[in-house]
């Protein structure tokens, strides 16, 4: 089945710098690939996600890129605020015929940006 | 209220106790889920339900039993746990099985002695 590793599992950056975290999955048939950021005590909430028929899609200061190859996607915040400070979890899953397959998740990142 | 609602948020309860953790979405959708989360794993699928039928058990121990009585609600019965299932349970939902976006709830932190 799908494993989805995720690195790194810690990260400070300095407020206004960049961040980045990645993810490789095992299943070549995985062709959609969503980021939750969960902030602490709240819930997972979607910020981004891809398919695999782009190879980058932005959003604002958030952009995710996929390398259907090497089978491996990333997660950039650029101009990083305090309030970016959460974990952030990436999943991959088939979607086969009409319906989405389970969502596979990373273990997390736990993102701090220090003003 | 609106989107995913969970109760109790927190829960204690002995080894031997039945309890159950209640889900209500206010979203309108068909697909239901239960995720297990604990520190510095992933998130666990651990059921799930479409148009209130299960689609999925994912090898979870029959001390988990969920109930599905409508697309709004969705239950996890609870009875004799043991303490390594103590962690963060999270209910989500999706519009139906074949949209990828899942809305969760706060959580239910369950702590079993």
């Amino acid at each position: 089945g799908e494993n989805v590793e995720q690195h790194p599992s810690t990260l400070s950056v300095q407020e206004g710098d960049s961040a980045v975290i990645k993810c490789t999955y095992s299943d070549s048939a995985s062709n959609y690939f969503p980021w939750y950021k969960q902030e602490l005590g709240k819930r997972p909430q979607l910020i981004i996600d891809i398919r695999s028929n782009v190879g980058e899609k932005k959003d604002q200061r958030i952009a995710v890129t996929l390398n259907k190859t090497a089978k491996h996607f990333s997660l950039h915040i650029t101009e990083t605020q305090p309030e970016d400070s959460a974990v952030y979890f990436c999943a991959a899953s088939i979607r086969y015929g009409g319906s989405q397959g389970n969502l596979i998740f990373g273990k997390g990142t736990k993102l701090s940006v220090k003003p | 209220e609106t989107g995913v609602t969970q109760t109790p948020r927190h829960l204690v309860m002995g080894m031997t106790n039945k309890k159950s953790l209640k889900c209500e979405q206010h979203l309108g959708h068909n697909a239901m889920y239960w995720y297990k989360q604990s520190a510095k794993k992933p998130l666990e699928l651990m059921f799930v339900y479409n148009f209130k039928e299960q689609t999925e058990n994912n090898s979870v121990p029959s001390r988990f039993s969920p109930e599905c009585p409508n697309s709004s609600h969705l239950f996890l019965h609870l009875h004799t746990l043991q303490p390594e299932d103590s962690a963060l349970y999270l209910c989500a939902s999706s519009q139906d099985r074949q949209t990828g976006e899942l809305f969760f709830g706060e959580g239910s932190r369950l702590t079993v002695l």
